[in-house]
């Protein structure tokens, strides 16, 4: 079975611009979660959609959105870029909505300039 | 923000040495869950343990957790070089919260040969 799939795996975008990030869970994963690491930090929740249906948003602005797919895949999207939303941004599916572990993708490392 | 604290930050060891990491947090939990990362990239979830839990093993690696002090530690029996990573540990929200964990600020280790 294919692990978390996470595309692209680098981007470098100017302020100001729109992104959009793509994600494909584990087979039989209906729970995606997406998580923004800035560098020498730990990981931050930034949403987890369950059944294509919002389940968590964590304290990021607006210009952060999301949406998961029939097919359980997901796309973040962030729009006016700011320098300070270079970071890494993870990916992670599990099978149920909580109280599982997640397996995470290898992350896109977005930098903006 | 970050629920909490690794301790120590950073831990250097020889192979065969046993490793001990630390994480305190601040607010109830359902679970708590261990992650290694290497080199900034995707997450490798270790271990998950339930707030009713006081103990569990997992080859080489045994987790406690003291919910009345809001603590657990992570234990690394044997360490061997491929055991370099960052450690973090995350928890998660009483059921109905989703799977939204926190992460912890994370523990560097370092298994020198």
């Amino acid at each position: 079975d294919a692990g978390v799939t996470q595309s692209p795996t680098h981007l470098i975008k100017t302020r100001g611009q729109q992104v959009t990030l793509r994600c494909s869970p584990i087979s039989g994963h209906k729970s995606v979660s997406w998580y923004q690491q800035v560098l020498g930090q730990g990981p931050q929740f930034i949403f987890q959609y369950y059944e294509k249906e919002e389940r968590g948003r964590g304290n990021f602005p607006d210009r952060f959105s999301a949406r998961q797919f029939p097919n359980y895949s997901s796309e973040l999207n962030v729009n006016a870029l700011l320098l300070g939303d270079s970071a890494l941004y993870l990916c992670a599916s599990s099978r149920g909505v909580e109280g599982h572990g997640y397996t995470f993708g290898s992350g896109t490392r977005l930098t903006v300039v | 923000s970050q629920q909490g604290e690794e301790d120590p930050q950073a831990l250097s060891i020889q192979e065969g040495e046993n490793a001990t990491m630390n994480c305190s947090y601040k607010t109830s939990i359902n679970n708590l869950q261990w992650y290694r990362q290497n080199s900034g990239r995707g997450l490798v979830h270790l271990i998950l343990i339930r707030s009713n839990e006081r103990e569990k093993h997992s080859g080489r690696l045994r987790v406690t957790l003291d919910t009345s002090k809001k603590s657990s530690s992570l234990l690394i029996t044997a360490s061997r070089a491929a055991d370099t990573a960052s450690y973090f540990c995350a928890t998660a929200p009483w059921a109905g919260g989703g799977n939204k964990l926190t992460f912890g600020t994370g523990t560097q280790l370092k298994v020198e040969l």
